[in-house]
Formats: structure tokens, C-alpha cells, sequence
């Protein structure tokens, strides 16, 4: 159980386009997600807190217009990359916290996004 | 402000030699400590938590707060255990990451 799911896998678009990437908890019911971006071989950096039915909490630094994320029900989150520009690129991880559980974060798979 | 170290970038061993992949952490707190551990194309997960006090796979870790340190060993190291490990503070509902480390298990 405690599964997370990312589509899609890996996306490649023209910079000034609109990238949207879902993470759906697949087995259990999630208020809390999360999403971070990771460069090779490096740290995860946080980028927000995605909590259902409200809006996100950004971290310093993170552009709200820029990094649209929506969390319309318990068990998906979706961040939507907006005008992307290379400097996007980057793997995009998120991860979710199943309702009732105390802290353990259970992880999706990632999706690497490449703007050219 | 909370800050994870992993000082070193990469560690490469022998099989069947010890490992030990040190963390440090600044918060003023009590700590919640993690290790998560990313085996090549696959996602990330968790290895073991210090309040569970528990031995994963053969790795342990324990939280020493006078160094303020939560350094993850093994007596044996597998190529197996080859893959990247993230030491994690838990702190008001999120995770902050230490940069990793990468154990290389040379045969």
C-alpha cells in the first residue's frame, strides 16, 4: 500500500509553453502532498505544500504564478509549470502524507521536464 | 535556522567493509530524524526513522544531540547498498533534505 503515482514520467516542451504534471496517491487518501524539484544528483529542494481544498504554501523563494499548483481532491495534486523557460528543467518529485498516518512521506516516481 | 549537512558527495567501499554515512543537524528543538535511500531509477525511500530505533537492511542509525548527529552505519556493506542517501529533519510538517550522499559498493 502507500502508493504514489506521477504522470507524465518525462515531458519536453518549447520554453513559453505550459507544462501540468499530476501526482495521485493511488491507495489511500492524501490532504497533504508535497512537491519538490531535484537536480542530479543533488538535494530535494521543497517547493510547496499542496493541502486539499485550499491553497498551496510556498516556499521562499518559489514563484506562485509561475508554479500553479491545484489540489482538487484527497488523492491528486497537480502542478502546472507555467511559460516555461530551460531553467525549469528539472526532475519534479512529489510525495503525500496518507490521512490519519504521522508523518512518513511516501514518494512518487519523479517527472523529469525538459524546455527547449 | 534547521540545516541537514552530508559532507561528503560520494563514498566508495569495499564489499564487506564498513560504512558509516554521517549527517548533521542544526535545529534547536527535539529532533525527528530520517535517512531515505534512492537505488538507481527508482524513487525514493524511507530507510529507517530514529525513533523507531530499528535496523533496516542491516543499517542503523543513531541520534547522538550532543554532536548533534545522526550518522547512518553498517558493519558489511553490500553492492546492493550502492544508491543515494538522504539524511531528513522533520519539522513543522515538512522535510528538509541534506544533499546526499552517493555509496558506491565497489566488488
Amino acid at each position: 500500500g502507500a502508493v504514489v503515482s506521477q504522470h507524465p514520467s518525462w515531458v519536453i516542451c518549447k520554453s513559453g509553453t505550459s507544462v501540468k504534471i499530476e501526482c495521485r496517491s493511488l491507495d489511500f487518501q492524501a490532504t497533504t502532498m508535497f512537491w519538490y524539484r531535484q537536480f542530479p544528483k543533488q538535494s530535494l529542494m521543497l517547493m510547496a505544500t499542496s493541502n486539499e481544498g485550499s491553497k498551496a504554501t510556498y516556499e521562499q523563494g518559489v514563484e506562485k504564478d509561475k508554479f500553479l499548483i491545484n489540489h482538487a481532491s484527497l488523492t491528486l495534486s497537480t502542478l502546472t509549470v507555467t511559460s516555461a523557460h530551460p531553467e525549469d528543467s528539472s526532475f519534479y518529485i512529489c510525495s503525500a502524507i496518507r490521512d490519519g498516518g504521522h508523518d512518513e512521506q511516501f514518494f512518487g516516481p519523479g517527472t523529469r521536464l525538459t524546455v527547449l | 535556522a534547521q540545516r541537514v549537512t552530508q559532507p561528503e558527495k560520494l563514498l566508495s567501499v569495499f564489499k564487506g567493509a564498513p560504512v558509516e554515512l554521517k549527517c548533521n543537524y542544526s535545529y534547536s528543538g527535539s529532533p525527528e530524524l530520517f535517512w531515505y535511500v534512492q537505488y538507481s531509477r527508482q524513487r525514493l525511500q524511507l530507510l529507517l526513522r530514529h525513533i523507531s530505533r530499528e535496523s533496516i537492511k542491516g543499517f542503523t542509525a543513531d541520534l547522538n544531540k550532543g554532536e548533534t548527529s545522526f550518522h547512518l552505519k553498517k558493519p558489511f556493506a553490500q553492492e546492493e547498498d550502492s544508491a543515494m542517501y538522504y539524511c531528513a529533519l522533520y519539522k513543522g510538517g515538512k522535510l528538509i533534505f541534506g544533499q546526499g550522499t552517493e555509496l558506491s559498493v565497489k566488488p
